[in-house]
Parts: structure tokens; sequence; C-alpha cells
């Protein structure tokens, strides 16, 4: 079907205000990813759902940070008390085989939350 | 993998030219790697990939190079074409991993 969706494709917020941002994966993958590209960077990965296991939380920068995915399926990243250093945008990828021990699981991405702090 | 701030690399080519692109990867154990094409104003999109116990893999018009003598990787294109202007990722990943590791980028611009 579709590819990965977000929404909204743009956020702006004042400091100090939560933002949640959506992510709806291609229907049928198992692996969730949530990065963040700031202005002319590579990505960051900040978290990773594997079906029903429990999320690797890794690379949240702090813990105004946290995501969920309900149903295995939608996941909504929540960032609490935005700072101005938080903006950038926001990817959402998702696999079919992102597993351990899978090497060839292919991410497709969203096009992503432009997130600006003001 | 991390990123080198504003000033990515830049590779600038004459439209019909070929573009080399280049990557430096990070882990020896990394045994899968791919190529990512990034328009502005959109996410990543997956170009090529290739398996370590390969060292070659073509596409239709790119061509990825693997020397894991040197841990390094390129992405060739043929003929490039102004709608390759984008920013290239090269990402790593290791068996019995999830995580994909993405380099900096390289932005490629192509000249009409």
């Amino acid at each position: 079907g579709a590819g990965v969706s977000q929404s909204p494709s743009n956020k702006v917020t004042e400091k100090g205000k939560d933002v949640e941002l959506r992510c709806d994966p291609i229907s049928g993958h198992t692996a969730l990813y949530w990065y963040r590209q700031s202005l002319g960077q590579g990505l960051e990965f900040l978290i990773y759902f594997q079906g029903n296991s429990a999320p690797d939380k890794s690379g949240l920068p702090s813990d105004r940070f946290s995501a969920e995915r309900t149903g295995g399926s939608v996941s909504t990243l929540t960032i609490q008390r935005t700072q101005q250093e938080d903006s950038a945008v926001y990817l959402c990828a998702s696999s079919y085989k992102g597993r351990s021990g899978s090497a060839t699981d292919t991410q497709y991405f969203g096009p992503g939350t432009r997130l600006t702090v003001l | 993998g991390e990123s080198v701030g504003l000033h990515l690399p830049t590779l600038s080519v004459q439209e019909g030219d070929n573009s080399i692109i280049n990557c430096a990867y990070s882990n020896s154990a990394s045994d899968y790697f791919i190529w990512y094409k990034q328009e502005s104003g959109k996410g990543p999109q997956f170009i090529i990939d290739i398996r370590s116990n390969m060292d070659k893999r073509q596409g239709q018009r790119v061509t990825v190079l693997l020397n894991k003598t040197v841990k390094h990787l390129s992405l060739q294109i043929a003929a490039t074409q102004p709608g390759d202007s984008a920013v290239y990722f090269c990402a790593e990943k290791g068996t019995g991993g999830f995580k994909t590791i993405f380099g900096a980028g390289t932005r490629l611009f192509v000249k009409a």
C-alpha cells in the first residue's frame, strides 16, 4: 500500500510546550525507527521498535523524549518541555525484517516532520 | 556516523558525466551496506545495497563498490542527470544488530 506517512509535516511551537509527532508505518512492517536530522546534518538514531519487544531507547537524547507504538503499528514521538535545540526534522522509518540477525531489512522513510521551537 | 555540521562534503558534476561518491565506514564487523538518496524536503530513499561477501553490485545507472580492507564504500552514478541532485548517505549494519549507522552525507550538485 502507501508508504510511511508522518504528521504533521510542519510544527511550530513555543519553548516549554509539549509536542506529539505521529508516524504511520507501511502495513505489515514489524520494525519502526525514529531519527532526528538537524539542518544540513546526518541522521541521528532515536528509538527502535520491533514487534512486541521492548523498544531500544538508547538514542533518546534526554528524558523529555519518549515514544510509543500502539498495536504494533502507529507510533507517536513525544517531546516534553521543548527547547530550541530540539528544532530539527524528525524522520520515521519502517522495515519488514528488523529482528536481530536479519541484516538486510531495508528501511523506508517517511517525509519527516519539521519541528521549529521558538 | 556523526554529522559534519552545516558543511556537508559537496560534489559538483556536469550533466552526463559519471559521479563517484565515497564513504568510509567505521565498523569492521558491519556486513551490510546501503546507499540512500535524500532530496530536499523528503525522507531518505533506498538506492542500492551490498552485502560484505560481495565487492561490487550494479543497479540501474548505479554501482556500489565495497573495499573491506580499507573500510571504504563508493557509489557510482552513470550519466548523471539533474534529478540526481540530492544528498547521498551511506549506511552500515551488522549481523545480529538492528541499528543502522548513517554517514554524514555528501551533497551532489548536477550542473546542466
